[in-house]
């Protein structure tokens, strides 16, 4: 059973640039969270995702943004990067919202700003 | 304000050097608080929900509790394979999505 995929694993992208990222859930997995990973503030909720709806938004600025396909598979988005948004991207799916049954987390994008 | 404190930052300890690690929380109505495991580079991996005081479980080596007030999760006689960052997270009832983690206790374990 293949696990949740997230892509790319490595990024690179320059202050001011886009970035998309993008996880792929597992087969029949139709909620799919996202999380920032630093040092500093450890793991914290961007947003959720169930049936192509937002259910629930972290407390993240307006850049970042998501969005999910019929197929279940999501990407976000973060907009004028700044060097705070330097971060592991973290991808979790689960069977219901809201993970309460536990999540199945991606391995992340790590994302640098520089 | 929902909280998760774990302690402590980072335990050392010998092959089948038996302890536990602690999880504090302060939340309003606690739906379930959960356990992951964090290798270095990878996503974490789910281990337990608890739902209510007085629950328990285990997996192998680890055992979680739950109280009222804090989770521990207790590690028996580790390997060096249990080495990684645990990491605890509470849901609460009035919040449902939002899972809110605590920063980790960073576990290694030595031969």
């Amino acid at each position: 059973k293949a696990g949740v995929t997230q892509t790319p694993r490595y990024l690179i992208k320059t202050r001011g640039q886009q970035v998309t990222l993008s996880c792929s859930p597992i087969s029949g997995h139709r909620s799919v969270s996202w999380y920032q990973q630093t040092p500093g503030q450890g793991l914290q909720f961007l947003f959720e995702y169930f049936s192509e709806t937002q259910r629930n938004k972290g407390n993240f600025p307006g850049r970042f943004s998501g969005r999910q396909f019929s197929n279940s598979r999501s990407e976000m988005n973060v907009s004028t990067l700044e060097l705070g948004d330097s971060a592991l991207y973290l991808c979790a799916s689960s069977l219901a919202p809201g993970g309460n049954y536990g999540y199945t987390f991606g391995s992340g994008t790590r994302l640098t700003v520089v | 304000e929902d909280q998760v404190t774990q302690s402590p930052e980072a335990l050392r300890l010998q092959e089948g050097e038996s302890s536990s690690l602690n999880c504090s929380y302060t939340v309003s109505g606690l739906r379930g608080l959960f356990w992951y495991r964090q290798d270095p580079g990878k996503g974490p991996e789910f281990l337990f929900t608890l739902y209510s005081a007085g629950e328990e479980k285990e997996k192998e080596r680890l055992k979680a509790t739950l109280t009222k007030k804090e989770s521990f999760l207790h590690i028996t006689a580790p390997k060096p394979e249990d080495s990684a960052t645990y990491l605890c997270a509470v849901q609460a009832s009035y919040n449902n999505n939002d899972m809110r983690f605590g920063a980790g206790t960073r576990l290694t374990v030595k031969p």
